[in-house]
């Protein structure tokens, strides 16, 4: 069983289109995230949830929106795509408890033409 | 604001000799250090962490990293590299608090000659 996975693995849009990706993890963890991965394979955490409750939030262009049904579901709904949109979505969960290894989903290749 | 710095972009290493992945990280307090490897088109995978006690962990695939508080490093190593373990690895700094918030070092790309 795939432990954390996002849907869908491509996503080829428009700009200005609206888009969503979803995360779903079956760890039982409390807190899941969305990072950005830059075509240079840099990393930046753009969101954290705990339980639901919005925890971090990196200076994200508010066109960006996480929604957190219940607390193994993370998804990312985008608004108004750019160019500088594309780039590789990943989720991740881990323990709440203090600091822990976070787990990855394969991450959401997003193109925006 | 904590930082990691990893100083080598690409590393080439002949298939069955040792690798050293060079990772320096900026954190004010006691730091959380990760390794993570990501294959081509994959997501990222735990190779190891330091949370605390022995400087010398050890992770899967063979890989272990030294922890040195006065470098404020945390270099990867393996001593004898197969050609599977081609791809990017990222060296990782967290602490307490904050939502467990995560920095990643830019990356560092290995090519393994067989």
């Amino acid at each position: 069983d795939t432990a954390v996975s996002q849907t869908p693995k491509y996503l080829v849009t428009q700009m200005g289109n609206d888009k969503s990706i979803k995360c779903e993890q079956n760890l039982g963890h409390d807190t899941m995230y969305w990072y950005k991965q830059d075509s240079k394979k840099f990393l930046k955490i753009m969101f954290s949830y705990n339980n639901k409750e919005l925890i971090i939030n990196e200076t994200v262009p508010n066109r960006f929106s996480p929604k957190s049904p219940d607390k193994a579901h993370l998804n990312l709904h985008i608004n108004s795509l750019e160019l500088g949109d594309s780039a590789v979505y990943f989720c991740a969960s881990s323990q709440v408890q203090g600091v822990s290894e976070q787990f990855f989903g394969p991450g959401t290749r997003l193109t925006v033409l | 604001a904590q930082s990691v710095t990893q100083p080598d972009i690409h590393i080439t290493v002949s298939e069955g000799a040792s690798l050293e992945l060079r990772c320096n990280y900026s954190y004010g307090a006691t730091p959380y250090l990760f390794w993570y490897v990501q294959s081509p088109g994959q997501g990222l995978q735990l190779l190891l962490k330091y949370f605390s006690g022995d400087t010398l962990v050890q992770g899967i695939k063979g890989f272990e990293a030294e922890f040195k508080r006065s470098q404020s490093s945390f270099n990867l190593r393996k001593p004898s590299v197969h050609w599977s373990d081609a791809a990017e690895y990222f060296c990782a700094v967290g602490g307490t608090g904050g939502g467990n918030k995560l920095t990643f070092g830019t990356g560092t790309q290995l090519k393994v000659e067989l």
